[in-house]
């Protein structure tokens, strides 16, 4: 299984919002509305951010937002902070009841 | 509170086995798909298996498949991974993971080291 291709890196500056984008294919993210966002801090286990493509867990920033059109899955950071400076990897549910993740995108707050 | 403490990691020469564990705590074990993925030094998130609710269905990555056994133990509330004929790039932080539903991760354990190295 293939691994859902992000960008290396985005950054932006406090207060600014950017976009994370994962693209995937019809058989993962274009077939399933269930695309999943993990944040990542050095050193530390991942957290859930998104699931089921915009849907937030409890105690989750409503800062964090995520979309899906047709392949492309997006994440959305607005009013950037310092805190959100970390790695974010997508995830997807596929046919074949894999879960192949992201290349990973790490964002910088400049 | 949701705990997933992982254990079993270490050093081990290439071609060996381990066993890691995952204890289960907050929640009804019983009722929640489980997975375990990986990240190996510098690198990215990589998924490794998932078992059904009462481990009657596996599921494994193609690194992982015909040399790791996913297994659970409902009573105990413990999740296991056999792993068998180790290569160095198996070397990586193993995290245990509880799934919420169509294999999201909502909770994870704090990760143990597995070295595959002579």
């Amino acid at each position: 299984q293939s691994a859902l291709t992000q960008p290396a890196s985005v950054s932006g500056s406090p207060g600014q919002s950017i976009t994370i984008s994962c693209a995937g294919t019809s058989s993962d993210v274009g077939g399933y509305n269930h695309v999943s966002w993990y944040q990542q801090h050095p050193g530390k286990a991942p957290k859930l951010m998104i699931y089921d493509v915009s849907s937030r867990p409890s105690g989750v920033s409503n800062r964090f937002s995520g979309s899906k059109s047709g392949n492309t899955a997006s994440l959305t950071i607005s009013g950037l902070q310092a805190e959100d400076e970390a790695d974010y990897y997508c995830s997807s549910f596929t046919s074949d009841s894999r879960t192949p993740f992201g290349t990973g995108t790490k964002v910088t707050v400049l | 509170e949701v705990q997933l403490v992982e254990s079993g990691g270490g050093l081990v020469q290439p071609g060996g086995s381990l066993r890691l564990s995952c204890a289960a705590s907050g929640f009804v074990f019983s009722n929640f798909w489980m997975a375990w993925v990986r990240q190996a030094p510098g690198k990215g998130l990589e998924w490794v298996a998932n078992i059904k609710v009462d481990g009657s269905e596996e599921y494994y990555a193609d690194s992982a498949r015909g040399r790791f056994t996913l297994s659970r133990d409902n009573a105990k509330n413990s999740l296991f991974l056999q792993m068998n004929t180790l290569r160095a790039d198996d070397t990586a932080v193993y995290y245990c993971a509880r799934n919420r539903g169509w294999f999201q991760f909502e909770d994870w354990g704090q990760g143990t080291l597995v070295t595959v190295s002579s």
